[in-house]
């Protein structure tokens, strides 16, 4: 199993503010993903990033895999309440299992 | 679209009892997977297969079997139920070696033991 560790594990902020969660490891992954999961629910997908120093955006959400592909950020500009979530980051290994971090609880009060 | 389908939501088991989780997709994966997941562990890879007919373990299998006879189904049994089997129980599947990585999850069976 090809460990990830993800930071901070709890995150409690207000909205307007800007936050960035982080996904290390020590091995390398073809692909890293992100998910977000919502009480009650399944994971859903956020991203995939597969280059190393590749950037993507969505909306606020700012996504970026390492040179080296071991790890990964992801930032929030002005977060709103509705990006509550636990952020969850994934890496895809040669096969197609994934191993996920323990995830980042975030909490956006209005 | 259903996606993935996952039954039962709830259930409470007692020490000892046997019980299967059903999984169900729709939209012909390849790959289908089971995790548990506790508090503060994240997601933890129970088994997997890669096609009907074909299963592996993954991180955490003890006490837990699988089979895939169809590409649609993927039930998980457990085959004598302990307190520490206590979690809720997510399947995913995904396109595999069709060309996709993405993992589509279901809503969870969230499983007791007592």
């Amino acid at each position: 199993t090809q460990l990830l560790e993800q930071s901070p594990q709890f995150l409690s902020i207000q909205e307007g503010e800007n936050l960035t969660v982080y996904c290390n490891s020590s091995s390398v992954f073809s692909s890293l993903q992100w998910y977000r999961q919502e009480p009650g629910e399944g994971p859903v997908l956020l991203v995939t990033v597969v280059t190393g120093g590749e950037v993507k955006k969505l909306k606020r959400l700012t996504f970026q895999f390492g040179d080296a592909r071991k790890d990964s950020s992801l930032h929030i500009t002005a977060a709103q309440p509705g990006d509550t979530g636990l952020y969850l980051c994934a890496g895809v290994d040669s096969g197609y299992a994934l191993n996920f971090g323990k995830g980042t609880s975030l909490l956006v009060t209005p | 679209n259903a996606g993935v389908t996952q039954t039962p939501k709830f259930q409470v088991l007692k020490t000892g009892q046997s019980m299967t989780l059903q999984c169900a997709q729709d939209m012909n994966h390849e790959y289908m997977s089971w995790y548990r997941q506790d508090p503060g562990m994240g997601l933890r890879l129970i088994h997997y297969s890669v096609g009907a007919g074909i299963t592996d373990q993954g991180e955490v299998p003890n006490g837990y079997n699988v089979s895939r006879s169809t590409t649609e189904d993927f039930p998980l049994r457990l085959l004598s139920a302990a307190p520490s089997q206590t979690s809720v129980y997510f399947c995913a599947s995904s396109q595999g070696r069709k060309g996709g990585t993405e993992a589509f999850f279901g809503q969870g069976t969230r499983l007791t033991v007592v």
